[in-house]
């Protein structure tokens, strides 16, 4: 069975630019979640997406968004960056409405802004 | 709100040391689940066991064991024999029933020395 996997694995962006992330869940999984992990910070819940819909999302500011596709696949969306937004954004995937379910990550995206 | 504590920010051992990783949580939630996941140098979190609150028997699986006490409210890790492959940062996380977000700890970096 295919983890969860994430695309690309590695971006480099100026601040002010746009930047997607993309993650496949692991098949079955319909729930998909965001977070990130910047250095100092620890790793903070972004967003969760489950059958299509945002069910709720961290405290992060609007220009973080995503979308989850009918495949459950699913973008991460990040507009106007900034320096701060440097950090391994990291996806994870469980069978939606079963919270008693270890979440599985992929390998994360690292993304560097200069 | 939920928070998880972990105070070792980081450790080292020498090889064949047994070492233990703390965790304390904080949660409102009467049902929660607790987990531990495992960060290698290469940035994957891989999950290393769910321990629901309502089970508070404790658990061995080969090298690693687990110590769950609810009356502390901590959830602690131990590696016993430890090996060089055992070096990463070990994340704690907690899940409230009410919701579908891991809150993870600031992690511990566990460096195991030859």
């Amino acid at each position: 069975e295919a983890g969860v996997t994430q695309s690309p694995t590695h971006l480099i962006k100026t601040r002010g630019q746009q930047v997607t992330l993309r993650c496949s869940p692991i098949s079955g999984h319909t729930s998909v979640y965001w977070y990130q992990q910047a250095l100092g910070l620890g790793l903070q819940f972004l967003l969760w997406y489950d059958e299509g819909e945002e069910r709720n999302r961290g405290n992060f500011p609007p220009r973080f968004s995503g979308r989850q596709f009918p495949n459950y696949s699913s973008e991460l969306n990040v507009n106007a960056l900034e320096l701060e937004d440097s950090a391994l954004y990291l996806c994870a995937s469980t069978k939606g409405g079963l919270n008693n379910q270890p979440q599985h990550f992929g390998d994360g995206t690292r993304l560097s802004i200069l | 709100a939920q928070k998880v504590t972990q105070a070792q920010t980081e450790i080292s051992v020498v090889e064949k040391e047994d070492v233990t990783l703390d965790c304390v949580y904080e949660t409102r939630d009467t049902t929660y689940y607790l987990f531990w996941y495992k960060q290698p140098p290469s940035g994957e979190l891989v999950f290393l066991i769910r321990r629901n609150s309502f089970d508070e028997q404790n658990e061995i699986s080969g090298r690693y064991s687990w110590n769950f006490q609810k009356s502390t409210s901590s959830f602690n890790f131990t590696i016993t024999a430890s090996q060089v492959v055992d070096s990463a940062v070990y994340f704690c996380a907690l899940r409230g029933v009410g919701s579908y977000q891991l809150t993870f700890g600031k992690g511990t970096k566990l460096s195991v020395i030859p």
